[in-house]
């Protein structure tokens, strides 16, 4: 298992402004994910996270818009830039657990844009 | 695209009451499944998974899942709930030998009345 620490749990930020929430995960792994979780909808892959390379987006995200850090094999940050209020959601970062689709996530940072 | 359907959003049952929450996916392949929970306050965990053998699948506190190929189904299923169930549950598919990101569902919130 792995226990995963994200900063800030919650914030409230204004229309325009950016925010960069950070993972600390208490062992090294290759891989980090970066989800989305809007009201009432499904979690939403943003971006895998590679350490010593660019995160990998999937479709409908740009690194503009989320660009992603991953200095070391414990550590990654996510920017949410220049934010709408479409941007407020619950921004999870998960690891795997070395079986496929075993994911470890942690608690969430939930984002209000005002 | 692969997709994951889960057709009750809120449920709302009384302890004792028996569950089954539906989930479909979309992919002709062979796939791997996951329940994954989310207890109030708490992050997301996963109660059990399905790679393959026996489609009936036991995972904590009781939950079973049943594999069905030929609907493209996984539902979750406990025979008497406890009010210590409340939760968000969703279910989750990746194709086998994939890249180990699963895909999915926009979630079930279910609420259990003692």
């Amino acid at each position: 298992s792995a226990v995963i620490s994200q900063k800030p749990s919650r914030d409230i930020c204004q229309r325009g402004t950016s925010l960069t929430i950070q993972c600390q995960v208490d062992s090294q792994v290759t891989m980090m994910f970066w989800y989305r979780q809007q009201p009432g909808q499904s979690l939403t892959l943003i971006a895998t996270a590679n350490q010593g390379s660019e995160a990998t987006y999937e479709s409908g995200f740009v690194i503009d818009k989320f660009p992603i850090s991953r200095p070391n094999l414990t550590f990654s940050t996510l920017t949410v830039s220049n934010m709408s209020p479409e941007d407020s959601s619950i921004y999870l970062c998960s690891v795997g657990g070395g079986r496929a689709g075993e994911l470890f996530f942690g608690e969430g940072s939930r984002l209000t844009v005002l | 695209a692969q997709s994951v359907s889960q057709h009750n959003h809120h449920v709302i049952l009384s302890e004792a009451a028996s569950l089954e929450l539906g989930c479909n996916y979309s992919y002709g392949g062979t796939v791997n499944l996951f329940w994954y929970v989310q207890y109030p306050g708490q992050h997301l965990q996963l109660l059990l998974k399905y790679f393959s053998g026996d489609p009936l699948v036991k995972g904590i506190k009781g939950f079973e899942a049943e594999f069905i190929k030929s609907k493209f189904s996984f539902n979750l299923r406990k025979p008497s709930v406890q009010w210590s169930d409340t939760a968000e549950y969703f279910c989750a598919a990746e194709p086998s030998g994939g890249s180990y990101i699963p895909t999915f569902g926009r979630g079930t919130s279910l609420i259990v009345h003692p």
